[in-house]
């Protein structure tokens, strides 16, 4: 099993604030990277994707890689309530998807 | 467009029943994938198809579970028998053509809890 590891939370913010989510992952070959938002009871929703190294600013969003490093990770800016929720990371295994654990965000009024 | 449907939200079930989950993937898309969640170990791909075909079944846990596509339409993920281990949240995802079913593109369904007692 190729290797995702994210830390698990709950990562606390207050309003307004940035949030930064990591991930590492151990396969070499992954070229394409996404960051899933799952809340409670809810299914899995696509935020963002990146395949080059650097960033990728979408809205509040930014995605960061690096894969010298094995290294991608998500940045809220201006973080609300309705943020809260898991945060998949899912390097690409070919047509698949390798997801880690998630990350638990909660931002407080 | 409805999304993708699965069948049934909620199952409950005694260990050594059969369980058979459904899946209706967007029309038009290819590739349909099937997902098991736990607590303790995330996400996890069991099988996906490519224009009903099964292209890589490795995330299949063991015999008990097997998984078809009959048609473009429509998909089962069967569990025979079941036992309390499996309990779990299913979800399937389809993709559209020419995504080459990148992650990007993959849509998920509500998903079954499945509990077995």
């Amino acid at each position: 099993q190729k290797e995702v590891e994210q830390n698990s939370g709950p990562l606390s913010v207050p309003e307004g604030a940035i949030a930064s989510l990591n991930c590492t992952y151990s396969d070499r070959v992954s070229q394409s990277f996404f960051w899933y938002r799952q809340y409670s009871g809810k299914s899995p929703e696509l935020i963002m994707s990146i395949y080059s190294n650097g960033d990728k600013e979408d809205g509040r969003f930014t995605a960061q890689l690096n894969k010298a490093s094995q290294y991608v990770s998500l940045l809220i800016r201006d973080s609300q309530p309705s943020d809260s929720a898991t945060y998949l990371c899912a390097p690409g295994l070919g047509y698949a998807l390798n997801f880690g654990k998630g990350t638990s965000l909660l931002v407080t009024p | 467009d409805a999304g993708v449907i699965q069948s049934p939200r909620h199952e409950v079930t005694e260990m050594g029943q059969e369980v058979t989950l459904r899946c209706k993937p967007i029309s038009g898309h290819d590739y349909l994938f099937w997902y098991r969640q736990t607590m303790m170990r995330g996400l996890e791909l069991l099988i996906y198809f490519n224009n009903n075909v099964p292209i890589d079944d490795s995330g299949m846990p063991e015999d008990r579970f097997s998984a078809k596509m009959p048609n473009a339409s429509f998909s089962t993920l069967k569990i025979q028998p079941s036992e309390p281990r499996d309990s779990a949240v299913y979800f399937c995802a389809s993709s559209p053509p020419g995504s080459g079913g990148q992650g990007d593109t993959q849509y998920f369904g509500p998903g079954t809890r499945l509990t077995v007692l």
